[in-house]
């Protein structure tokens, strides 16, 4: 069965430093979502991309957060500089997309970022 | 999307059925609703969704209320790999594909 890859596993940084996680999502699957996930609390998106375009930055924190998807396959999400409260799971999700929004996200393993 | 409300924690012993509530009060027309659990240190994984009718797949069965206010998600035979946390998700229909919004979940605990 097709699987969302996610790398790294688990990363380590110190504050102020350039950290970047890398999601390759089902083949085919349009739609890709980057969550965050606080310790306790449930997944909360962070950007969506519909082939290589943004769809929904909103809740993306612009000043240290960025996230590119070049030829609309896989991505990667960048934070610099780290702070201490970014410490949380980071998400990968993808989708075929595009249909009555009833189309099931699949999740990749998550990259646990710990901020020292 | 309509806000959910589920029980934080729940126990079931292992081989006896696990009905999870969520209760949906504010849920419109054209809303469905879904199913996640995420097992710890991964990522969420899908269970099931319905929009009115109950719905059954190979892991669980999903029972709306007619009012469609409420909704009980049911594993008929729980096991300790069913351990996780259960996300009810009510997720409008906007035509394109769209994020989840999650809450806290129910945290299930399957007990020998």
């Amino acid at each position: 069965e097709a699987e969302v890859a996610q790398s790294p596993r688990y990363k380590i940084t110190e504050k102020s430093q350039a950290v970047a996680f890398w999601c390759d999502p089902i083949s085919g699957h349009a739609t890709l979502y980057w969550y965050r996930q606080i310790l306790g609390q449930g997944p909360e998106l962070l950007v969506q991309f519909q082939d290589e375009s943004v769809v929904d930055d909103s809740q993306l924190p612009k000043d240290r957060f960025s996230a590119e998807r070049l030829k609309g396959v896989d991505s990667t999400l960048k934070i610099q500089p780290a702070e201490l409260g970014d410490s949380a799971m980071y998400l990968c999700a993808s989708t075929p997309g595009g249909s009555w929004g009833t189309d099931t996200q699949y999740f990749g393993p998550g990259t646990r970022l710990t901020v020292l | 999307d309509a806000k959910t409300t589920q029980p934080p924690s729940m126990d079931c012993a292992e081989g006896r059925a696990a009905n999870l509530p969520c209760n949906h009060s504010t849920i419109s027309g054209n809303e469905y609703v879904y199913w996640y659990r995420q097992i710890h240190s991964q990522g969420p994984q899908y269970i099931i969704h319905g929009l009115k009718n109950n719905e059954t797949n190979e892991m669980a069965s999903l029972i709306i209320t007619e009012d469609r206010k409420s909704s009980t998600l049911i594993l008929p035979h729980a096991t300790l790999r069913d351990t996780a946390v259960y996300y009810c998700i009510v997720r409008v229909n906007t035509g394109t594909a769209s994020k989840l919004t999650f809450g806290t979940g129910t945290r299930l605990q399957v007990t020998l």
